[in-house]
């Protein structure tokens, strides 16, 4: 049971160039989310979503895009990547049933850095 | 605007001590606060939650204390310890909205 894994751990990107950041999870979980972590910020939500085929943004959803074709994976795509986009991400899930929602547990995250 | 305010940037205590960490909203929505632990290179991990419902809520070392009518929370760490030293994150949700709205975190630095 790995939980929630992120690849790739460590990445730099040219201003303009596009990368997806891929997340998937072995818990059997229906939510899933999308976090950015900027220096002395809090973890501000990208996208979420609520089990495979639906997706909602979150807090901050500009230059990035998502889809959750499986209940597992749940990719983070940055189409043209700006300087702005340095950060740290953040995958996370959690498991919503009848009783609410469980913990949100996280992946180890992605650092990334636009030149 | 920040809906979830954690004032201290850092706290420092000695080992075998008492850390409190503080944490106030300002959503009156918000009815189910977390506590997130991380460390450097590594994803937040949970440590303790509080209901509405509830005023406290204890798990071994760590304490949840919850005033509502001051839209305040604290977490006690006693006693504190060298592996406490961490970023500790506050968050909070509201009703049916499972998306959690974090705080920007407090550095806890425990010294032997």
């Amino acid at each position: 049971n790995a939980g929630v894994t992120q690849t790739p751990k460590f990445r730099i990107l040219k201003i303009g160039q596009s990368m997806t950041l891929q997340c998937t999870q072995d818990m059997n979980h229906n939510y899933m989310y999308w976090y950015r972590q900027d220096p002395g910020m809090g973890l501000k939500l990208i996208y979420y979503s609520v089990g495979a085929g639906i997706t909602d943004k979150g807090e901050v959803p500009n230059g990035y895009n998502v889809s959750r074709s499986t209940t597992e994976d749940f990719p983070l795509r940055l189409e043209l990547a700006a300087p702005s986009q340095t950060s740290v991400y953040f995958c996370a899930s959690s498991l919503v049933g009848t009783r609410g929602q469980d913990t949100q547990y996280f992946g180890p995250g992605t650092r990334l850095t636009v030149l | 605007d920040q809906q979830v305010k954690q004032n201290s940037p850092s706290l420092s205590v000695q080992e075998g001590r008492i850390s409190i960490l503080n944490c106030d909203y300002t959503n009156s929505m918000f009815d189910y606060f977390l506590w997130y632990k991380k460390y450097p290179a590594e994803g937040p991990t949970f440590l303790i939650s509080i209901s509405s419902i509830k005023d406290k809520n204890e798990d071994g070392r760590f304490t949840v204390f919850l005033n509502k009518s001051a839209k305040h929370l604290s977490l006690h760490i006693v006693p504190s310890q060298p592996g406490d030293s961490a970023v500790y994150f506050c968050a909070a949700r509201g009703g049916s909205n499972y998306k959690l709205t974090f705080g920007k975190g407090t550095l806890l630095t425990v010294n032997p």
